[in-house]
């Protein structure tokens, strides 16, 4: 079946560095593939996406590629701040099982002043 | 956008009662709503798949009768805990996939907590 991998976190970073969340991810089909954000208490937030190989998605400064030659979905910003401490988990979507989304286990970012 | 209305935002309840959580599509019309349960610090488990006018599909392990799911409309599902238990204690959330779409990404609620004590 479908699934996510992500890595484990947390990951503890200083503001303005680079970040990057891994995702691999595991289908029979042509799935989407969406990074969504949890901040502390709140339900989540699409935060980008990408529907077919190639296509990046982009929002905030973040940024990942959908890679169907590595099977990878990667989330990347050059510069992070305070208030992108958050967890964030990468998902995918297709058309089979009733459009249902698998989650990966999320990564937590604590970003320092 | 897309919004969708999930109430309460948290709730205390004692044992043995039970708890009615709504999830509401403010300004579009929901053909499919999810049910996910999240413990703490961990990823989201789908419970339910509900779609409006016919039951719910549960997924493996969810007890259907302890986790009643109602969609009788195109914009409201509803997801009664039953007889709740401490253990039942967790945070549960919604999501919702508009009418006529494919898989760009649905719209989730903000979360409801509950405690049972």
């Amino acid at each position: 079946g479908n699934s996510v991998t992500q890595m484990e976190g947390p990951v503890t970073l200083s503001e303005e560095a680079f970040l990057t969340i891994n995702c691999t991810y595991t289908a029979t089909g042509y799935p989407s593939l969406f990074w969504y954000v949890q901040y502390p208490g709140e339900g989540l937030q699409l935060l980008l996406k990408a529907t077919k190989a190639d296509d990046k998605g982009s929002n905030k400064g973040f940024e990942a590629t959908y890679r169907k030659e590595t099977t990878s979905f990667h989330l990347e910003k050059g510069s992070v701040q305070v208030s992108d401490s958050a967890v964030y988990f990468c998902a995918l979507s297709d058309g089979t099982g009733g459009f249902k989304t698998i989650f990966g286990a999320g990564t937590r970012l604590f970003v320092k002043a | 956008g897309a919004v969708v209305s999930q109430h309460p935002s948290w709730v205390i309840c004692k044992s043995g009662t039970s708890v009615k959580i709504e999830c509401r599509s403010l300004d579009f019309q929901a053909t499919t709503m999810f049910w996910y349960r999240q413990f703490p610090k961990q990823s989201l488990m789908l419970m339910a798949t509900s779609n409006e006018g016919s039951k719910a599909t549960y997924e493996q392990g969810v007890e259907k009768d302890k986790f009643l799911i109602n969609h009788a409309s195109l914009t409201l599902s509803t997801l009664t805990v039953t007889s709740a238990h401490p253990e039942d204690s967790s945070f549960y959330i919604c999501s919702a996939r508009e009418a006529g779409t494919s898989n760009y990404g649905y719209t989730f609620g903000s979360g409801t907590r509950l405690t049972v004590v």
